[in-house]
């Protein structure tokens, strides 16, 4: 089946710092998704990017599909912005095949 | 617009015991799924419907959980009996189009299941 790897795995910044978070996968994907895992445990829907550029706030992601990866870049880091970021991508069927996830911790 | 919205929030339940988690799709979606986290590893598919038919079900780990979506509205998810490795959180999602592919999904905020 597809891989998907996401890094780093864990990352620490300081208030106000950008980053940079990497998703790979390892075939062509009808849907790449990246998400928010925030504190309480709740996936909070970030960007639905099978291919191109979004921004949303201090937000956007990139996906080159002929490439297959995806880059989520988080600018003016808030303590709110930690948590586990996931990508998951779609082949076949619908189902969502997940990444291990970024640890982010955003200190004050 | 209500989103995905899961029932109940935590349950704690012994070893053999059973537990039923319930999910409401957002209105008018006719995919829903089921997927879980469970000790901190990766999130993983169970299970695909498309309205109340089980388009996908090779994610299902064995024959103790059930899952249901009579008349193609909310889903419920049955353990039976529940082991110690089932513990984790149980995330329920939708998305519009059963006959697409590429659907963006919506997720419920998940059940977390504890089995003592």
């Amino acid at each position: 089946g597809i891989q998907v790897e996401q890094s780093p795995p864990d990352l620490i910044l300081q208030e106000g710092a950008n980053s940079t978070l990497r998703c790979n996968f390892s075939d062509s994907v009808n849907n790449l998704q990246w998400f928010h895992q925030n504190p309480w445990g709740q996936l909070i829907n970030l960007f639905y990017i099978p291919s191109g550029t979004k921004q949303n706030g201090r937000l956007s992601a990139t996906t080159v599909a002929t490439e297959r990866y995806s880059l989520l870049y988080i600018s003016s880091s808030q303590t709110t912005d930690s948590g586990v970021y996931f990508c998951a991508v779609e082949r076949y069927g619908n189902k969502l095949v997940f990444g291990a996830g970024t640890i982010l911790r955003v200190k004050s | 617009e209500a989103g995905v919205t899961q029932f109940p929030s935590h349950s704690v339940i012994e070893k053999g015991q059973t537990v039923t988690l319930r999910c409401d799709p957002i209105s008018g979606h006719d995919n829903l799924y089921w997927y879980r986290r469970v000790m901190g590893k990766e999130i993983k598919f169970l299970l695909h419907f498309v309205k109340e038919s089980k388009q996908d079900e090779s994610g299902m780990p064995n024959n103790r959980f059930l899952a249901e979506r009579t008349g193609g509205t909310y889903s419920t998810l049955k353990v039976q009996p529940a082991e110690l490795e089932d513990s984790g959180v149980y995330f329920c999602a939708s998305s519009q189009d059963g006959r697409a592919v590429g659907n963006e999904q919506f997720f419920g905020p998940g059940t977390r299941l504890t089995v003592l």
